[in-house]
């Protein structure tokens, strides 16, 4: 079996902060990590995933996340967060079982 | 490429009618999954279909079910609609290697009020 815990629902932050949402996952076997990015009224979309390989990966605007097998946590980062960054982030994982999604976390820019 | 397109996009049902969800794959992806997503329960996982079978399920009740025909399209049916059963449902295609380990691409989702 699988778990994610998201351990914030809410993330205020102003513009042009760094911001991390956090993403802890439990598995007894080997895992594949995504995060997903919702805006309002729109269905999930892919932000980066980790498969294999470099445990840091990142995605075309500018988020990162980092595989760290022994916390066994998938915490994505931004060094400056836009306005449009505004959304619901959700952390899933996957590998030898049904995708598991967490509850989401919900991030607010402020200007 | 059209992207996973969902209708309708919105419905209201009272309490023991039935409903169908339709969904359509970007062209190409031969895997649909289904998903509910509650403010309360989050985003959980209801069935997948490949080549027209059901090829995994969730732990959702019979009263939800689904198929999927030769073109890939897919519908989901809840019968005897419950008040717990209103949500915003997802449907995600992917080019089914492997639903454990594909990258999902979802649709904007069906928004199901039941009263």
């Amino acid at each position: 079996a699988q778990s994610v815990t998201q351990l914030d629902s809410q993330v205020p932050v102003f513009e042009e902060a760094p911001v991390e949402l956090r993403c802890n996952y439990s598995s007894s076997v080997s895992v594949y990590l995504f995060w997903y990015v919702q805006y309002p009224n729109q269905g999930l979309q892919l932000l980066l995933k980790y498969l294999s390989g470099s445990t840091l990966v990142e995605s075309i605007n500018g988020f990162e996340a980092e595989f760290n097998k022994s916390q066994t946590s998938f915490h994505l980062r931004k060094p400056s967060v836009h306005i449009s960054d505004t959304a619901e982030y959700f952390c899933a994982v996957g590998g030898s079982y049904i995708p598991t999604f967490g509850r989401g976390t919900s991030l607010i820019v402020h200007p | 490429k059209a992207g996973v397109t969902q209708t309708p996009r919105y419905l209201i049902k009272t309490r023991g009618q039935q409903v169908t969800l339709s969904c359509s794959p970007i062209s190409g992806h031969r895997s649909v999954s289904w998903y509910q997503q509650t403010p309360g329960q989050g985003l959980q996982f209801l069935f997948e279909y490949f080549s027209e079978t059901q090829r995994n399920k969730g732990n959702f009740p019979g009263r939800f079910s689904g198929r999927q025909f030769s073109n890939s399209r897919s519908e989901m049916n809840v019968s005897t609609l419950e008040l717990g059963d209103s949500a915003l449902y997802l449907c995600a295609s992917s080019l089914a290697t492997s639903l454990f380990t594909d990258t999902q691409y979802f649709g904007p989702g069906t928004r199901l009020t039941v009263l």
